[in-house]
C-alpha cells in the first residue's frame, strides 16, 4: 500500500463549475477525513467517515459541498458552483478505528477557482 | 471550541535546538499531536501526547501539560531538511477528529 492518494493534484475551474475530487484511503482505515487548508493556515476539519457513514460535518461544509464515501472504500467530494473563495488545498487523510489513533494524510487536490 | 495558539515563526541555526510551544483551551481534551509538513506536500505524524511528561523520539520531544493547556515540540540537532511548518493538533473525547493550529514554520539557516 503507497499510503492515502487523491486525484487530481491540481485542478483550475472556472467560478460557477462544478469540480469532483476523489480520495483513496490507505485500504484497513475505516475512518476517512476531508480537510481545506489555506496558504499560512492549519487543516481545517470538513467532514468524517466511519466506514460509508457520514458522521459528522463542519459548518464550513455548505450546501455546495457533498462527500460520499459508498462503499466505505474510496471517497469523492463535490463542489457545485465553485467560487473563488473556494480555492485551497484539499487534504485526504485516514486512520484505524481507537482513541488517539494516527491520521494519514494524502497529497491533497490544490484547486484554483479564477 | 477550539482555541489552539502557536508562533507563526521561528528561525534556527544548523546544530541548534528550537523549542516550539503550543497552548490550546478545548473542552474535552483527549490527546495533542504534533505533525510536520514541507511546503506543497502532506502533513506527516511526528507525535502525539496523551498523559503528562517527556515523550521522545531521536531527535524530536514532545511534552505535554494537560492542566497548563500547553505543549511543546523540542527539535534538537537541526538539520536544513527540518525546515518545515509543525502544526500542533488536539482531538477531544468522543471526538475522532483532529483541529489544528495555524502551524509554525521553522527555517534552519546554515
Amino acid at each position: 500500500d503507497t499510503g492515502v492518494s487523491q486525484d487530481p493534484r491540481h485542478k483550475i475551474t472556472k467560478r460557477g463549475q462544478n469540480v469532483t475530487f476523489r480520495c483513496d484511503p490507505i485500504s484497513e482505515h475505516n475512518r476517512l477525513y476531508w480537510y481545506r487548508q489555506t496558504l499560512g493556515q492549519g487543516p481545517e476539519f470538513l467532514t468524517y467517515f466511519q466506514n460509508e457513514a457520514q458522521l459528522e460535518k463542519s459548518r464550513l461544509l455548505s450546501d455546495r459541498f457533498s462527500a460520499e464515501r459508498p462503499k466505505g472504500s474510496f471517497s469523492t467530494l463535490e463542489i457545485q458552483r465553485t467560487e473563488q473563495g473556494d480555492s485551497a488545498m484539499y487534504l485526504c487523510a485516514s486512520s484505524l478505528s481507537g482513541v488517539n489513533t494516527e491520521a494519514f494524510f494524502g497529497q491533497g487536490t490544490r484547486l484554483t477557482v479564477v | 471550541g477550539q482555541n489552539i495558539d502557536q508562533p507563526t515563526e521561528m528561525t534556527a541555526t544548523e546544530g541548534a535546538i528550537v523549542q516550539i510551544n503550543c497552548t490550546y483551551q478545548t473542552s474535552g481534551f483527549n490527546g495533542l499531536f504534533w505533525y510536520q509538513q514541507h511546503a506543497g506536500e502532506a502533513p506527516t505524524f511526528l507525535s502525539y501526547n496523551v498523559l503528562d511528561g517527556l515523550e521522545e523520539k531521536g531527535r524530536f520531544s514532545s511534552f505535554l501539560s494537560r492542566s497548563k493547556g500547553y505543549s511543546y515540540l523540542l527539535l534538537k540537532e537541526l538539520q536544513m531538511k527540518d525546515s518545515a511548518s509543525y502544526l500542533c493538533a488536539v482531538s477531544r473525547s468522543n471526538d475522532y477528529k483532529l483541529s489544528f493550529g495555524a502551524g509554525t514554520t521553522v527555517t534552519v539557516r546554515a
